[in-house]
């Protein structure tokens, strides 16, 4: 069965400091995607970014890179030069190509301090 | 990407009552789906719409309670009906879109706010 790990429900960083947010899967399927999700306290769900489990390099959207380790499962979400506006729950997620529904982890929610 | 919005962003009901959520799309999608988030939690998939046919349902949700219209490619109602304060909740839909990869990424609404007294 697929599924989502966030072991991490909450994580402190400083200012303009580097962070990594957790994320394990598991699946069968050898096509899949990996997402990661900002929610702030409006409630709304923002797609962050991308990775296809056959890319060979690791997604990056600005200050957002995906650190996908395939044989292990992971794909942590890392977050450089953070910002106090940075502060939400982040999900992870899994979805597959055979039509599969996407699910989500528990979340982690961030603080960044000043 | 795709441009979602949903109406009321919020609201304060009795219990018992009826509230319809509305999600409208800036482009035709086959499907919308429609998410719960109790607080704390994460998303749970409620059911899937598909425009000209019934919508299904997840395990633990029904259409009784959760009714679903879908009257064109670019629009769906979700009602949370007999509410009670369980049902206090973030209410999303989203849709697909053809995404960097192979699989399809998903675009949330803003989400309705719901409270029941």
């Amino acid at each position: 069965a697929q599924k989502i790990t966030q072991t991490q429900p909450g994580m402190f960083v400083q200012e303009k400091e580097a962070v990594t947010l957790d994320c394990t899967y598991d699946t069968s399927d050898p096509s899949y995607g990996l997402f990661w999700y900002k929610q702030p306290s409006s409630g709304e769900m923002i797609f962050l970014i991308y990775q296809g489990s056959y890319d060979q390099q690791n997604a990056t959207e600005g200050r957002y890179s995906l650190n996908f380790q395939k044989a292990r499962k992971s794909a942590n979400l890392v977050i450089s030069a953070s910002q106090l506006g940075d502060s939400a729950m982040y999900f992870c997620a899994m979805t597959n190509t055979g039509g599969f529904k996407t699910i989500f982890g528990a979340g982690t929610r961030l603080f960044v301090k000043a | 990407s795709a441009v979602i919005s949903q109406k009321p962003s919020r609201d304060i009901c009795q219990r018992g009552t009826s509230l319809t959520i509305q999600c409208q799309v800036d482009s035709q999608v086959t499907m919308m789906f429609w998410y719960r988030q109790q607080p704390g939690q994460s998303l749970t998939l409620i059911a899937t719409a598909n425009q000209g046919s019934e919508a299904t349902y997840e395990s633990g949700f029904v259409i009784d309670k959760f009714p679903i219209s879908r009257p064109n490619l670019t629009f769906s109602t979700l009602t949370v009906s007999n509410m009670s304060p369980e049902d206090s909740s973030i209410y999303l839909c989203s849709v697909e879109r053809p995404g960097q990869g192979a699989t399809d990424t998903q675009y949330f609404g803003p989400g309705t706010r719901l409270t029941v007294l």
